[in-house]
Formats: structure tokens, C-alpha cells, sequence
């Protein structure tokens, strides 16, 4: 079965820091693993997606994230964060036949000014 | 392009009081899946649908029902109204079996008193 942790249900972060949201994931076949940002009050937006291909996958707005097989660890980055990246973010695992997404209980970032 | 479209954004429902949530993608995609977010426990699945005539249970179906008689819709349809199904509900939809990511809508939120 396939499961996703997140570590820090609330990061906070300086403008301009460096940003680290963690992800840790359970697979029993080759994962297909995602990154989603939800702003408040709307729905869920895919950041990137790792499907085997370069294990250092970039997304949208700056944010990169590293899959590490020994760790099982798809942790998302970005160097320096901005005040619009404030938001709730989601990691997420594809089942085998990709009927089902398990996501994890999302990290809520805040950017301090 | 519309994506995904769910009506109605905003329902309060009395216990017991039925209702259907609409969903609709202009995407052509096989798959579709209804989701609820809860505080602190993430997405978890309802139902979902590989294609026009199949449909599935998810991690927390009981309550709920669908149909998917056409590729485009896929309503969500509660039977009996109760106070913990007070959630907002997405609608989301992929090709590729979902090795993209899914396309998710902006979302429902529903109030049981």
C-alpha cells in the first residue's frame, strides 16, 4: 500500500529564506509523486511531479523538488521564498493503477515579511 | 478552457435533506475522482471512475453515490444528509492513468446542520 508523511503541519519562513517542506513516502512499486499548492479557498494546483524520469524534478514558481530512493524522501524546495508562496502544500503518491492519489496531511506555509 | 467545473461552491443542507454535487471536465480524460478535505487529515477518496459506465469506492465511501454515464460528468450525490459529511468536496480528473497529475476543480463546500 501506498502512504505519504509530511513533517511540520506549519513551516514558517523569513522572505527571502530558503524554503524546505518534507515528504516522506511508502510505496510498493515504483512511485509516481507529486507536489500541489492550495491557496485559501481554492482548489489544488500541481507544483511537479516525479515519474522516474530526472530525480531533481523543477515545478512551477521557482520550487524544485529531489527524489531519494534510499530515503524515500521527495522533499520540495525553493531558495528564496516570496510573500505569494503563503499557501497550503500537498504531497501526494499515485496507486499502482493511478485510480487513487494518497496525499498527505498537507505542510501550511507562512512567509513573514 | 474550463478544466474542471463543479457546482454548486457553497450548500448548506439539513440533516437528513439530500443532494448532488456537480462535476464536469472538458478534457476528455478517462479518469475522475471525488475527494473530501478535512482539517488535518488531508484528501482522502470517495469514489472515482476510470471511465464512462465504471465506477469505484474510494477510502470513505459509505454516504455517498455516483454514476458516470457520459465521459464528461461525474456527480456526486449524497443520500442522506449528515453533519459529518461538513467538508469541501473536489472534483478531479486525468488522462494517462494519471501519471501526470490529476486536474483538480475549485472546489465545493458543504455545510450539514
Amino acid at each position: 500500500a501506498q502512504s505519504v508523511t509530511q513533517l511540520g503541519s506549519h513551516v514558517s519562513v523569513s522572505e527571502g529564506a530558503l524554503v524546505l517542506l518534507r515528504c516522506n513516502y511508502s510505496s510498493s512499486v515504483p512511485p509516481y509523486l507529486f507536489w500541489y499548492v492550495q491557496y485559501p479557498n481554492q482548489g489544488l494546483q500541481l507544483l511537479l511531479k516525479y515519474t522516474s524520469a530526472a530525480t531533481l524534478v523543477k515545478g512551477i514558481n521557482g520550487f524544485e523538488a529531489e527524489f531519494k530512493k534510499s530515503e524515500t524522501s521527495f522533499h520540495l524546495t525553493k531558495p528564496s521564498a516570496h510573500m505569494s508562496d503563503a499557501a497550503e502544500y500537498f504531497c501526494a503518491v499515485r496507486d499502482g493503477a493511478g485510480n487513487q492519489f494518497y496525499f498527505g496531511t498537507g505542510t501550511s506555509l507562512t512567509v513573514i515579511p | 478552457n474550463a478544466g474542471v467545473t463543479q457546482t454548486p461552491k457553497f450548500q448548506v443542507l439539513k440533516t437528513g435533506q439530500s443532494m448532488t454535487l456537480q462535476c464536469a471536465q472538458d478534457m476528455n480524460h478517462e479518469y475522475m475522482s471525488w475527494y473530501r478535505q478535512d482539517p488535518g487529515m488531508g484528501l482522502r477518496l470517495i469514489h472515482y471512475s476510470v471511465g464512462a459506465g465504471i465506477t469505484d469506492q474510494g477510502e470513505v465511501p459509505n454516504g455517498y453515490n455516483v454514476s458516470r454515464s457520459t465521459t464528461e460528468d461525474f456527480p456526486l450525490r449524497l443520500l442522506s444528509a449528515a453533519p459529518s459529511q461538513t467538508s469541501v468536496y473536489f472534483c478531479a480528473s486525468s488522462a494517462d492513468r494519471a501519471k501526470r497529475g490529476y486536474t483538480f476543480g475549485s472546489g465545493t463546500r458543504l455545510t450539514v446542520v
